[in-house]
């Protein structure tokens, strides 16, 4: 089955940027989008469609995708970034199934 | 505004089967899918399957299939997912998303979010 692998945990100081990557077969043909939790809440959505921002979400969250590795970028991040992130995408072999990647904890102190 | 409002927690003995509701509120309930979602204790986020709102189409994990239905009220804006044949490793709290996907071979974004429904399999 279609794997999306991201790193378990990143860590950065307030003010710096975080990176978090996933790396899946299919990202070059299949976009990447990335949610945001916090302990105990729902899900949101911080980038879709790679690259693009919902309203809401601050200037600072920004997406990336090359090749087979999509990259959420947390310019100056925040102590209140800091959360579970998940990247979510397809496979392209015609399986029609989703998959979330196994999320990396984002520590921001 | 949109909302999704889920059903409240349960309780299931193993083997038994479980109905968690999805009430959809402010947006025209046809015109999206409804994705379901789950996250065991201290795990991460897996995704169940995808209903069509407007003709109540399915598109099921395939770690689910068999096990697994969803349905829809487009009278109430109401979508369910029933999952049968509990077993323990089925603890966990449940999620509903409004699913820009309208088709089943369209994949789309998850922008809003039920508050989650607790489901614990125990004897």
């Amino acid at each position: 089955s279609y794997e999306l692998t991201q790193p378990p945990s990143v860590s950065v100081s307030p003010g710096q940027t975080a990176r978090i990557t996933c790396s899946g077969d299919a990202l070059p043909k299949k976009y990447a989008y990335w949610y945001q939790q916090k302990s105990g809440q729902a899900p949101v959505l911080v980038i879709y469609e790679d690259s693009k921002r919902p309203s809401g979400i601050p200037e600072r969250f920004s997406g990336s995708s090359s090749g087979t590795m999509a990259t959420l970028t947390i310019s100056g991040a925040q102590v209140e970034d800091e959360a579970d992130y998940y990247c979510y995408s397809t496979d392209s072999s015609g399986n029609l199934g989703r998959v979330f990647g196994g999320g990396t904890k984002l520590t921001v102190l | 505004q949109v909302q999704l409002v889920q059903s409240g927690a349960e309780v299931k003995k193993p083997g038994a089967s479980v109905k968690v509701s999805c009430k959809a509120s402010g947006y025209t309930f046809t015109s999206y899918g409804i994705s379901w979602v789950r996250q065991a204790p201290g795990q991460g986020l897996e995704w169940m399957g995808w209903i069509s709102a407007y003709n109540g189409n399915t598109n099921y994990a395939q770690k689910l299939q068999g096990r697994v239905t969803m349905t829809t009220d487009t009278s109430t804006s109401t979508a369910y997912m029933e999952l049968r044949s509990l077993r323990s490793d089925d603890t966990a709290v449940y999620y509903c998303a409004r699913d820009w996907g309208t088709q089943v071979t369209t994949f789309d974004r998850l922008d809003y979010w039920g508050q989650g429904t607790l489901v614990t399999v125990s004897s």
